[in-house]
């Protein structure tokens, strides 16, 4: 989990809310990601940045809004219109440039979420 | 779009025998293929990744992967497994030419028993 840190480590929220996840890491990556976790069904991601300043919609996005003022934060908020916010978090970065995929993806330590 | 398929919910394995989680994958042109390991409550770790080269790769811990162009698979291995391989094990691929958005598979449960 070196580099990167999720806060907090346990979430809970009321139906109708919106929550903020944070996300920072310090390894001076340009690509940041947002995934979020159910069981059985893998990683699904939410949102990705490859640049500060720029985001794009992953497969799941729907409910979901980040941003990218910092190189080293991307924080992703969860609103009230996802309908089942119930999941593991995780936010990941690499040294991705738009165009170069093959470095690894490091991630952070996750943020659980439960809606009472 | 890419995509993966590990076929198998859960791998039960005794320990000192050999380990293997399988993996095919789906994607346009050249791949590049990752695996990561995920322990409960936990972040995704790195093991390996194929770029290009020898299809045998060497990674993290003892683990190693063959990757098979006729046959889409990268298969994860590793002579002799430890009961603290136990885990979540998640396969991912990404194209050669993208922008680093990875498409993982639904994982691997591995069970060493002692």
């Amino acid at each position: 989990d070196g580099g990167i840190t999720q806060s907090p480590k346990y979430l809970f929220r009321k139906e109708g809310q919106n929550v903020t996840l944070s996300c920072e890491q310090n390894l001076n990556h340009d690509a940041m990601y947002w995934y979020r976790q159910d069981p059985g069904q893998g990683l699904r991601l939410i949102y990705y940045s490859q640049i500060v300043n720029d985001f794009q919609k992953g497969d799941i996005a729907e409910g979901y809004s980040v941003s990218r003022e910092k190189k080293e934060s991307f924080p992703l908020t969860v609103t009230s219109a996802q309908k089942n916010p119930t999941a593991f978090y995780l936010c990941a970065s690499s040294a991705g440039i738009a165009g170069v995929s093959y470095n690894e993806q490091f991630f952070g330590p996750g943020t659980r979420l439960t809606v009472l | 779009a890419q995509s993966v398929a590990q076929p198998e919910d859960q791998v039960n394995v005794a320990e000192g025998n050999p380990l293997t989680v399988k993996c095919t994958y789906s994607v346009s042109g050249n791949p590049y293929l990752f695996w990561y390991v995920q322990y409960p409550n936990r972040g995704l770790q790195f093991l390996l990744k194929y770029i290009t080269g020898d299809n045998l790769v060497k990674g993290s811990y003892g683990f190693e992967a063959e990757f098979n162009k006729s046959q889409t698979s990268f298969h994860l291995k590793k002579p002799s497994a430890l009961v603290s391989d136990s885990a979540l094990y998640f396969c991912a691929v990404s194209p050669f030419y993208g922008n680093n958005r990875l498409a993982f598979g639904k994982g691997n449960q591995v069970v060493v028993i002692p």
